[in-house]
């Protein structure tokens, strides 16, 4: 079934460390690929995203994420993690033009001192 | 305003009780979406409009759900005899709907909760 995947539901990393997460889908063809972030209370907000070209695409906050079409994976990372980044993290892709986004189950991200 | 908003931000209807959710996209913005989020879940779409017309409504989960756009702007979701499981928060998205995604982006209201007792 087509779907998109994040296997961890949550994540609790250290401040300062740190931060990787994961993501696959499963369609036919290589999808728009996006990471959003939703604080609480909050719109959801948009990281990055992918098209085509550089594997390796920079968003905002000091994420990046690297496409693997191999793995089918786009998973998001992030050298060092400070506390305003516990959040809710999507990763969610649009199949084509004028389309929806598909959004994945979600991982909460925790940020201990 | 400068974002997507949507009013009104919390909502709690009785069972059985119509509520109206309103969402104001950004100007000029064509495409309009709804998307409902249930607790701890992703997202779920539900209705997408491209102006005035309403060009996909797969996602909407019965027919008590309804949603418009009379004149290619502010769009409103009706939910008629609210049921527990209508209990999330419904967000809206606009766009402009431009036919090249590595500039077009999807604006995220920050949502109504709904919570029906």
């Amino acid at each position: 079934a087509q779907s998109v995947t994040q296997p961890d539901i949550h994540i609790t990393v250290s401040e300062g460390a740190s931060l990787e997460l994961r993501c696959n889908y499963s369609y036919g063809a290589t999808p728009y690929l996006f990471w959003y972030v939703q604080s609480p209370g909050q719109g959801l907000q948009l990281l990055l995203k992918y098209f085509s070209g550089d594997t390796l695409v920079q968003g905002i906050k000091g994420f990046e994420a690297e496409f693997k079409r191999s793995q089918s994976s786009f998973n998001l990372r992030k050298p060092s993690v400070h506390w305003s980044d516990a959040a809710e993290y999507f990763c969610a892709v649009r199949l084509a033009s004028y389309d929806k986004v598909i959004f994945g189950p979600g991982t909460s991200l925790s940020v201990i001192p | 305003g400068a974002g997507v908003s949507q009013s009104p931000r919390y909502k709690v209807a009785k069972r059985g009780q119509d509520v109206a959710l309103r969402c104001d996209p950004i100007s000029g913005h064509v495409s309009l979406f709804w998307y409902q989020q249930a607790l701890g879940q992703g997202p779920e779409f539900l209705t997408y409009f491209q102006n005035e017309a309403q060009l996909d409504k797969s996602g909407l989960p019965s027919d008590r759900f309804f949603a418009e756009r009379p004149e290619g702007s502010v769009s409103t979701l009706k939910i008629q005899r609210t049921q527990q499981e209508d209990s999330a928060v419904y967000l809206c998205a606009s766009s402009l709907e431009l036919a090249d995604l590595r500039v077009d982006i999807q604006y995220f209201g920050a949502g109504t909760r709904l919570s029906v007792l």
